[in-house]
């Protein structure tokens, strides 16, 4: 069975610090590992995903994520946090193996601070 | 362009009522899901759909009910409210499935409460 662990329900960054939202998971076979974002009262949106090729995968808003295939990590970072990024962001996995299994975890709130 | 539309928005409930949730998208996608969210818990998948005509349960279908007659629509009805229904219900699509790289579109939620 495949999985998804959010470590932290909520993290807290200074406006222009560095931030990092963690994740891993686990799954049978190659993973395809996406990360979405909720602002409140709004349905999820996709920021990026993670298929093969290089570790670190660039997305929406200056998102960026980083495979890590030994640890089954998939952080979510952001060198320069805003106040905007304030949201509910959600880790997903599939294992592209058939069916309609995509596992989210539970998500972790980012507040950004002035 | 739409995307994925869902009514209503919010919702109050008596129990033992019953409802549908709308949920309409113009992009043609052939795959179809209805999600329930609740605090700490992440999205739980209650139905899916691969195209019209076609649907199956996931992991929570118990008190609910889907149908796709057609490519753009795809239901979720509530037969007999309980308060364990109390939740924030997402519809999403895609074109090739949740099990690929493709990712899903989400409408913007049904907050639903039971009392």
């Amino acid at each position: 069975a495949q999985s998804v662990a959010q470590p932290e329900d909520q993290v807290n960054v200074a406006e222009g610090n560095p931030l990092t939202v963690k994740c891993t998971y686990s799954v049978s076979g190659n993973p395809y590992l996406f990360w979405y974002v909720q602002y409140p009262n709004r349905g999820l949106q996709f920021l990026l995903k993670y298929i093969t090729g290089d570790n670190l995968v660039k997305g929406s808003y200056g998102f960026e994520a980083e495979f890590n295939k030994s640890q089954t990590s998939f952080h979510l970072k952001k060198p320069s946090a805003l106040v905007s990024d304030s949201a509910l962001y959600f880790c997903a996995v599939s294992s592209g193996g058939g069916g309609n299994k995509l596992t989210f975890g539970t998500g972790t709130q980012l507040k950004v601070e002035l | 362009n739409a995307g994925v539309t869902q009514t209503p928005k919010f919702r109050i409930l008596k129990i033992g009522q019953s409802m549908t949730l709308q949920c309409t998208q113009d992009m043609n996608h052939n795959y179809m899901y209805w999600y329930r969210q609740d605090p700490g818990m992440g999205l739980k998948l209650i139905y899916y759909s691969v195209g019209a005509g076609i649907t199956d349960k996931g992991e929570v279908p118990n008190g609910y009910n889907v149908s796709r007659s057609t490519t753009e629509d795809f239901p979720l009805r509530l037969e007999l409210a309980a308060p364990s229904q109390t939740s924030v219900y997402f519809c999403a699509s895609n074109l090739r499935g949740a099990a690929t790289n493709e990712k899903l579109f989400f409408g913007s939620g049904t907050q639903l409460s039971v009392l």
